[in-house]
């Protein structure tokens, strides 16, 4: 049973481009959202992260958009570079329960 | 900088072997959890454990089994070994009082 749905599996973006990743969540219980970048060989590590009780928030060029009453939240990447093609994995937490999505590979063509 | 260190980068097991997979953290963290990452399939948690010697079962446990006897070193054990179990497995730390989780570099294990 995935308790966090994300989309799209694959991504490719050119160089200057957006990349938006969408998640949406089961459990109304989860009160905290991040998401992780992971690039080959390495373990994933926190890009940036949302609390429910805030719509929006922008880290330079990574910005999440929450909305709470469809559960979905989404990771929009502006002016997307090569170097961040990577794979990214939302995640809902809810104490100990942390739950991540099935990962999305984004590739940026130069 | 926390480092979450897992013993092995790459692993080949035989059918039925038991194997010992480790991970150390060295920042005092309360909770540890093992997941294992597959294509399509995102990390799935196998076991979490939020104290010395106490631990959960996650989505995934049947066929492991894990050890938290110190605080900072946290085992996972697959009893028996099957094809079904080569995969990349991932350990993380997570201290009580934050939310971020910090992985390792992860082991990908084969069993043949």
């Amino acid at each position: 049973q995935q308790q966090v749905k994300q989309s799209p599996q694959s991504l490719i973006v050119q160089k200057g481009g957006i990349s938006i990743i969408n998640c949406a969540y089961e459990n109304t219980a989860f009160d905290y959202f991040p998401w992780y970048q992971q690039f080959p060989g390495k373990g994933p590590a926190l890009l940036i992260a949302i609390r429910p009780d805030v719509s929006e928030k922008k880290e330079g060029r990574f910005t999440i958009s929450f909305n709470k009453s469809a559960k979905q939240f989404s990771l929009h990447i502006m002016d997307s570079q090569p170097g961040d093609s990577a794979t990214y994995f939302c995640a809902a937490y809810y104490n100990n329960d942390m739950r991540f999505g099935a990962g999305t590979r984004l590739t940026v063509k130069p | 900088d926390v480092k979450v260190t897992q013993s092995s980068r790459y692993l080949v097991k035989r059918t039925g072997e038991k194997v010992f997979l480790e991970c150390v953290q060295d920042m005092d963290h309360e909770n540890m959890f093992w997941y294992r990452q597959d294509p399509g399939l995102g990390l799935r948690l196998i076991y979490f454990s939020y104290d010395v010697k106490m631990k959960e079962k996650g989505d995934i446990p049947e066929g492991y089994s894990v050890s938290r006897e110190k605080k900072e070193r946290f085992s996972l054990i697959l009893e028996s070994a099957s094809t079904n179990q080569t995969s990349m497995y991932l350990c993380a730390s997570r201290p009580q009082s934050r939310r971020e989780a910090f992985f390792g570099q992860g082991t990908r294990l084969t069993v043949v």
